[in-house]
Order: structure tokens, then sequence, then C-alpha cells
């Protein structure tokens, strides 16, 4: 199974500050990633597919970056309503496996 | 509007068996693999497998946690698919969430997910 590790498990900022959230493949994954936002009691939303492509009605202020085993979710002004917890999954081989996720949170 | 409206979550003992449903609407139901996947409370989330459509043969992929024990199945003509839960174990305990899959230049992700139901495996 291809294990995802994401890092750092929780991140603190302030209102407009740049973050950016890091997301490696135990073995290569070519762009086969997606990137999940999940606000509390609610279900997951895709942000990003095809590890840059930005999914339809998603701000653009969501980036997504890397190839091969190391990506990084880039959010470029943090605002309020970002505070979530976001995942990365890998679709590259079954099982389909996802990262242990990242807490976002206004500083 | 695209909706996944997940149903039949509740408890179960130990041992026991559960069927989920998933209505969809919105979209063509017929067109997409779907999926399942959970999450424990306060936990990550975990994929528990996926039906291809009929162009596919209605093929099926499972997670090593579930296989022989979990079964997906989908009904195009009801818009409607299902998880047959069966020999449930404690840490089956999650929300169990239906998703979409798109299938396009060789990717295939989730873009859509419904709500999601609670399994409580408990004595």
């Amino acid at each position: 199974d291809i294990q995802m590790t994401q890092s750092p498990s929780s991140v603190s900022a302030s209102v407009g500050d740049r973050v950016t959230i890091t997301c490696r493949a135990s073995q290569g994954i070519n762009n086969y990633l997606v990137w999940f936002q999940q606000k509390p009691g609610k279900a997951p939303k895709s942000v990003i597919y095809g590890a840059s492509s930005l999914q339809s009605g998603v701000p653009s202020k969501f980036s997504g970056s890397g190839s091969g085993t190391d990506f990084i979710l880039t959010i470029s002004s943090l605002q309020p309503e970002d505070c979530a917890t976001y995942y990365c999954q890998q679709y590259k081989s079954y099982p389909l496996t996802f990262g242990g996720g990242t807490k976002v949170e206004i500083k | 509007e695209v909706q996944l409206v997940e149903s039949g979550g509740g408890l179960v003992q130990p041992g026991g068996s559960l069927r989920l449903s998933c209505a969809a609407s919105g979209f063509n139901f017929s067109d997409h693999y779907m999926d399942w996947v959970r999450q424990a409370p306060g936990k990550g989330l975990e994929w528990v497998g996926r039906i291809r459509k009929k162009d596919n043969s209605y093929t099926t992929e499972y997670a090593a946690s579930v296989k022989g024990r979990f079964t997906i199945s989908r009904d195009d003509s009801k818009n409607s698919l299902y998880l047959q839960m069966n020999s449930l174990k404690t840490e089956d305990t999650a929300v169990y969430y239906c998703a979409r899959v798109v299938v396009s230049s060789g990717h295939h992700y989730f873009d859509c997910w419904g709500h999601g139901t609670l399994v409580t495996v408990s004595s």
C-alpha cells in the first residue's frame, strides 16, 4: 500500500498569512493526488485534483504543486472560512489512501 | 444540483449486519464509478471500496480491512448505491460517506460527497 504522510499535523496562522501543507507519498504516484478540505461535522470537499488542478468553484487562493512523491497545498491568504482539516489522497493505485490530515487554525 | 444522500446507519451489535444506501440525484448516476469512504469518530478518512459502472462490468475494489465482509452494489435504475456490511466489528464504527468518482484522462478522483451516515458497532 502507498503511505501518505502529511506535515504539519496542525498549523496556526494569522489572517492573510500564506499557509503551506506538505504531503509525501511512500512511492511515486505521478500527479494522481487530490486535496480535500473538511470542516467540522461536514463532508470533505475536493479542492485540488491531479496535484495542481483547481476543482470547479474553489477560489484561486488555493493552489497545489508537486509530482512523484512530494506535494504541496498552498493557501495564499488565509481567511477564517479556510479553517478546516485538509487531507491529501492518492489515486495511483488500490487501496486508495489518505494522509493523516492537517488542521488549519487562525492564530 | 448534484446530491448524494446516505441512509441506513444505526447501532448494531458486533457480528451483526447492516445495509447502507446512497441515493443519487442531479446527474447521470450510471455514468459514474461510486465509492464508499468512512471516518471513525475523531479520526481521518479511510477508503472502503469502489464499484465501477456497467461498461466496466460493475467490478469492485475493496480495502483489505473490509474485504470478504463488505459488499458494494448498485442499482442504476434506482440511482442508488449500496454497502452491505456483515460480520461487523467495533472498529467499523464510523461515519460512512458515498462519493462520486470523476474519471478523466487517466485521473479518477472524488468530486462530490454525501453528508454521511453514522454506523455504531457496540454491544
